[in-house]
């Protein structure tokens, strides 16, 4: 299985504020890595496919890359609605995994 | 717009078979390009993904279910089911659909449902 280990497990931060979330595989996954927002008491929804492709109606102030085993999700202007967990997934090989995820809270 | 939209037992003692059912409405589950996944989340905990059925009931489900799981679509009905055999504590949580997005060369998970929570317990 392609194992994904998601650093930081938290992280506080105020609106406005710029974040980082990383994604390390345990094998090359090319740019097969997807993320994920999801709030409080509901389904997590696509924000970035193929590590850098924004989904349709997904704000711009989301991005991602990717290199090497590593993926980056940033945030470059946190917004209310963003204070959630965040998690990364690979989509190179079933069984499809998921990063133990980040929460985002607020300073 | 397609829409996911789980049921089932809320409640399953030890032992037994968990049942759920996901509707899938505004689109049909026989487009090609997709595939129907159930995926979990224990309470507190991060996402598991279950399995998927696809290309008309090809299946494939993650080992560490071992053997326990099934998955099965139909079509008449726009229905994707989930069992789950001999269930423990550990299973309880909160099962989601979702639609994994098979269309162009990466592939995602781009719909999903409001999710149903199982709890497992006497």
């Amino acid at each position: 299985d392609v194992q994904v280990t998601q650093s930081p497990s938290s992280l506080s931060a105020s609106v406005g504020d710029s974040v980082t979330i990383t994604c390390r595989a345990s094998q090359s996954i090319i740019s097969n890595v997807n993320w994920y927002r999801q709030k409080p008491g509901k389904a997590p929804e696509l924000l970035i496919y193929s590590a850098s492709r924004l989904q349709s109606g997904v704000p711009s102030r989301f991005s991602g890359s990717a290199s090497g085993t590593d993926s980056t999700l940033t945030i470059s202007s946190l917004q209310l609605e963003d204070f959630a967990t965040y998690y990364c997934q690979q989509s190179y090989s079933t069984p499809w995994t998921f990063g133990q995820g980040t929460r985002v809270e607020i300073k | 717009q397609l829409q996911l939209q789980e049921s089932g037992s809320g409640l399953v003692k030890p032992s037994q078979t968990l049942s759920l059912t996901c509707a899938v409405s505004g689109g049909s589950i026989s487009s090609g390009g997709y595939s129907w996944n159930w995926i979990r989340q224990a309470p507190g905990q991060g996402l598991e993904w279950i399995g998927y059925i696809y290309n008309g009931g090809r299946t494939d489900y993650n080992p560490s279910l071992k053997g326990r799981v099934s998955i099965s679509e139909d079509r008449s009905k726009s229905q994707i089911s989930l069992t789950l055999r001999s269930v423990t504590a550990a299973d309880t949580a909160v099962y989601f659909c979702a639609r994994l997005n098979e269309l162009g060369t990466y592939w995602y998970f781009d719909v999903w449902g409001r999710g149903t929570l199982v709890t497992v317990s006497s």
